[in-house]
């Protein structure tokens, strides 16, 4: 059964610096591009990032950008995603997701984790 | 940036109704969208992609419509598990979501 798990949130101050992992099992991870979104307490869907499946192609959403880094390792079917100078609009459940085309990069998003969930609190 | 608008933000209905969310995109997306059912507490389930594409074992009750800027899910004779948050979701464009439509019972 194919499955992302994903790992790294917790409660961080202002200003600091965090690191999520996912890591996926049950399909070829390495045919398929990833993406974070991201879903805040009550609120609705956030695309954060994406990186197409050899790291090619990445993305930001404009709210992230020059703060976020993604990446990816095939090797041990992995997918990361540095978080950088966090305010308390990053606070949210993060959840890593698969794209549903082989060697795409922006499409339907077939395979959700439970996510991870960022707490920004002085 | 695309801007997607979901309506209604809410929806009350009873069981065997059918029901239509519409999702307007700001610019055009062609058929590039999807619909995602989310729970409380868990993780959003994608059931249609490019506007009108059932995903795999999804119910036949679920379909989709539309293109360019205009789109619509309809779910026909709502059962007790329909009940749930909906998202529009493009990805003509990198990717936006549209603010959910919570789907209640009456």
């Amino acid at each position: 059964e194919a499955q992302l798990v994903e790992s790294g949130g917790g409660l961080v101050q202002p200003g600091r610096s965090l690191g999520l992992s996912c890591v996926a099992s049950g399909f070829t991870f390495e045919d398929y591009a990833m993406h974070w979104v991201r879903q805040a307490p009550g609120k609705g869907l956030e695309w954060v990032s994406g990186i197409s499946w050899k790291s090619g192609t990445i993305d930001y959403a404009e709210s992230v950008k020059g703060r976020f880094t993604i990446s990816r390792d095939n090797a041990k079917k992995a997918l990361y995603l540095e978080m950088n100078s966090l305010t308390t609009e990053d606070m949210a459940l993060y959840y890593c997701v698969k794209d549903g085309r082989v060697r795409g990069f922006s499409n339907a998003l077939d395979l959700w984790g439970q996510g991870t969930m960022v707490t920004v609190s002085s | 940036d695309i801007q997607l608008t979901q309506s209604p933000s809410t929806l009350s209905a009873s069981m065997g109704d059918t029901v239509t969310i519409t999702c307007r995109a700001s610019q055009t997306v062609y058929t590039w969208l999807a619909w995602y059912q989310q729970k409380p507490g868990k993780a959003p389930k994608l059931l249609i992609y490019q506007a009108s594409t059932l995903e795999s074992g999804v119910p036949s009750r679920f379909s989709g419509s539309g293109s360019g800027t205009e789109f619509a899910l309809t779910i026909t004779s709502l059962q007790p598990d329909d009940f749930a948050t909906y998202y529009c979701h493009q990805y003509q464009s990198l990717s936006s979501f549209g603010q959910g439509t919570k789907l209640e019972i009456k």
